[in-house]
């Protein structure tokens, strides 16, 4: 089946600081969605993109779906202890209706 | 109120027993999902139902059994626990229109299998 590979696993930053993150496929993906999930809690949905270069905001996060259709980044800026959590990339490709979803980066924030 | 309720939030429970979860919505979705979610691998897709009349086997199926009791409802079945269904579960819905490809979760269930 289709796979995500999701990366960096885990990430501890400075409190203002930028992140990135990244997620590839090794097939051509036509949704690719972002969520972030607090400890105990369900992932929540932070950005959708569908559309090949699409570059979309969310307060300080911002996404963009790669021009060849096998990537996604999320960028936060000038992060803030509420950040932490994990962050999961989610993907649907040609093969099916359903979504993938990468492993997760977990991002912890140092006052 | 939470839009999407799973019961129970914990659940402990021995091998051989059987268990069931429960999800309930009230976003009015059509589309209702059950995953699984283990530490490092994301999440799963055990069973998925686009209406009432409709269930369809997701990647990891095997040892669970769902019914989609009302538009509202979706919950799931393990007819005989084993340990290594010892995980997070949880439920989301989804709608076909506009955006089909958004999925939104419920607060989860942690299954316990001793």
């Amino acid at each position: 089946g289709q796979q995500l590979n999701q990366s960096p696993q885990s990430m501890f930053i400075q409190e203002g600081e930028d992140v990135s993150m990244n997620c590839t496929s090794s097939s051509i993906f036509n949704t690719w969605l972002w969520y972030k999930q607090d400890p105990g809690e369900g992932p929540v949905l932070l950005i959708a993109l569908y559309k090949a270069g699409e570059l979309t905001s969310n307060g300080r996060l911002t996404a963009q779906f790669g021009i060849t259709r096998k990537d996604s980044f999320l960028n936060i800026s000038a992060s803030i202890p509420s950040d932490v959590g994990i962050y999961f990339c989610a993907g649907r490709g040609n093969a099916g209706n359903m979504l993938t979803f990468g492993g997760g980066t977990r991002l912890m924030v140092k006052p | 109120d939470a839009d999407v309720t799973q019961t129970p939030r914990n659940r402990i429970t021995k091998t051989g027993k059987r268990i069931m979860l429960e999800c309930s919505q009230t976003k009015g979705h059509d589309r209702m999902y059950w995953y699984r979610q283990d530490p490092g691998l994301g999440l799963r897709l055990i069973y998925y139902s686009f209406d009432v009349k409709d269930i369809n086997k997701g990647e990891i199926s095997d040892g669970y059994s769902v019914s989609r009791q009302a538009q509202a409802k979706f919950s799931l079945s393990l007819e005989s626990a084993i340990p290594n269904q010892t995980a997070l579960y949880f439920c989301a819905t989804g709608t076909p229109r506009p955006r089909s490809d958004e999925q939104f979760f419920g607060p989860g269930t942690r299954l316990t299998v001793l």
